[in-house]
């Protein structure tokens, strides 16, 4: 009963090629999220989608990039990996944002950069 | 905005015993408070969840209380048993129509 779905759940890219993670979802949710979560720390937000309204956190750098192409389908572009962009991508998404809204979490993707 | 600080950042406890979670936050407009669970591994997922319009809420041995004055809210877990060792974040909202923010997690163990 995958809700929210990940691919791929590993991903291997070398330093400064460009890689894409996916995200889909198959609950109808208006809002999806995108948390880059590193070793022992809190996931961190670097943008969301509300349908097709786009925004990006204030810090979240250059090289990432995403696209919302349907309700269903979120996608993450790292333009230019770099070694500090390892880390867990995570994917949520929720009916509304804010208060009240349970968001609901991605198994995630495990990026290695070499 | 939202600034959400946890405390402790690492909990040890016997099994059987009790475990607190302490987490303050900043924005007083903020209504909404969920605890999110995260095993090794895998995905976060909510746990407990407390509107501001209560002071606490309980379900089977997890419960959470809020101080709405105090700007403060934490997760009681109760008879803590081997599988409830994990990550616990705390979040909490901004005010109006923006995303959560979360605490820096805490990682319990629970120690047979």
């Amino acid at each position: 009963d995958a809700m929210v779905i990940q691919n791929p759940r590993y991903q291997v890219t070398q330093f400064g090629k460009p890689v894409t993670l996916s995200c889909s979802q198959t609950l109808n949710h208006n809002v999806m999220y995108w948390y880059q979560q590193k070793s022992s720390q809190a996931p961190k937000l670097l943008f969301h989608y509300y349908d097709k309204d786009f925004n990006n956190e204030a810090d979240t750098p250059d090289n990432f990039q995403s696209r919302r192409p349907n309700t269903s389908f979120c996608f993450l572009d790292i333009r230019s990996p770099g070694l500090g962009d390892a880390a867990m991508y995570l994917c949520a998404t929720s009916t509304g944002t804010g208060g009240r809204n349970e968001q609901f979490f991605g198994p995630g993707t495990r990026l290695t950069v070499l | 905005g939202e600034n959400v600080e946890q405390h402790p950042s690492t909990l040890s406890v016997q099994e059987g015993d009790s475990a607190v979670i302490k987490c303050t936050y900043s924005d007083s407009a903020s209504n909404y408070f969920p605890w999110y669970k995260q095993e090794l591994g895998k995905r976060p997922q909510l746990i407990i969840d407390i509107r501001s319009n209560v002071g606490e809420k309980k379900d089977q041995r997890i419960a959470v209380t809020l101080n709405k004055t105090a700007k403060h809210f934490s997760l009681h877990i109760t008879e803590t048993q081997p599988e409830d060792s994990a990550v616990y974040f705390c979040a909490a909202p901004h005010s109006g129509n923006t995303p959560l923010v979360f605490g820096k997690g805490t990682r319990l163990s629970v120690i047979a």
